[in-house]
């Protein structure tokens, strides 16, 4: 079974610039989050979608979005690119929308902000 | 409030040993306590949890005891194997979205 799968790998912007990041869960799994881990430091959450609906925001600017699609997959766009936005963007899937539900992760992406 | 604080920031242990990773909260809310395990190039990936009603969880070589009254919790690894190398995460939640993470621990296992 395929688990979580993220794209692209690695990505190097310049400030100023914007980025998409997708996403595509685990089969039967309806429930997505995006975290962000900054070198050295735990998984930061930023959102987490159900069924097409944002159901959690964490504490990061306007600038950073997300949508989930009909087939649960996700995007999370990053406009107006800071240095500090630097990091590896983790997204999660799980079967509901609680923490204790087992959220599964895929490998990340990297993105490098110059 | 809302952090959790994870120590020590590295651990090296040998072949057999015990690693010991502690976390402390703040919190009282939280009710539910999973420790992650990254390796280099991977997603985190859910170890074992403890829920604030028991004060200890086994699973086979790993072991979450829990503090309710100190806010504290930790992770111990017996018989710890080269194998473990990785970075540890506790994290803590009050049954909503969103856990709250740990800083990590970097762990290494010498053969």
């Amino acid at each position: 079974d395929a688990g979580v799968t993220q794209s692209p790998t690695h990505l190097i912007k310049t400030r100023g610039q914007q980025v998409t990041l997708r996403c595509s869960p685990i089969s039967g799994h309806k429930s997505v989050s995006w975290y962000q881990q900054v070198l050295g430091q735990g998984p930061q959450f930023i959102f987490q979608y159900y069924e097409k609906e944002e159901r959690g925001r964490g504490n990061f600017p306007d600038r950073f979005s997300a949508r989930q699609f009909p087939n649960y997959s996700s995007e999370l766009n990053v406009n107006a690119l800071l240095l500090g936005d630097s990091a590896l963007y983790l997204c999660a899937s799980s079967f509901g929308t609680l923490a204790y539900n087992e959220q599964f992760f895929g490998p990340g992406t990297r993105l490098t902000v110059l | 409030q809302q952090q959790v604080k994870q120590s020590p920031q590295s651990l090296i242990v040998q072949k057999g040993g015990i690693s010991i990773i502690n976390c402390a909260y703040e919190n009282t809310a939280f009710d539910y306590f999973p420790w992650y395990q990254q390796f280099p190039g991977k997603g985190p990936a859910l170890l074992i949890a403890i829920r604030p009603d028991v004060s200890e969880k086994k699973e086979g070589r790993f072991t979450i005891s829990f503090n309710k009254s100190a806010k504290q919790f930790s992770l111990h690894i017996m018989d710890s194997q080269p194998g473990d190398s990785a970075t540890y995460f506790c994290a803590a939640t009050d049954s909503n979205y969103q856990l709250i993470w740990g800083a990590g621990t970097k762990l290494i296992i010498k053969p």
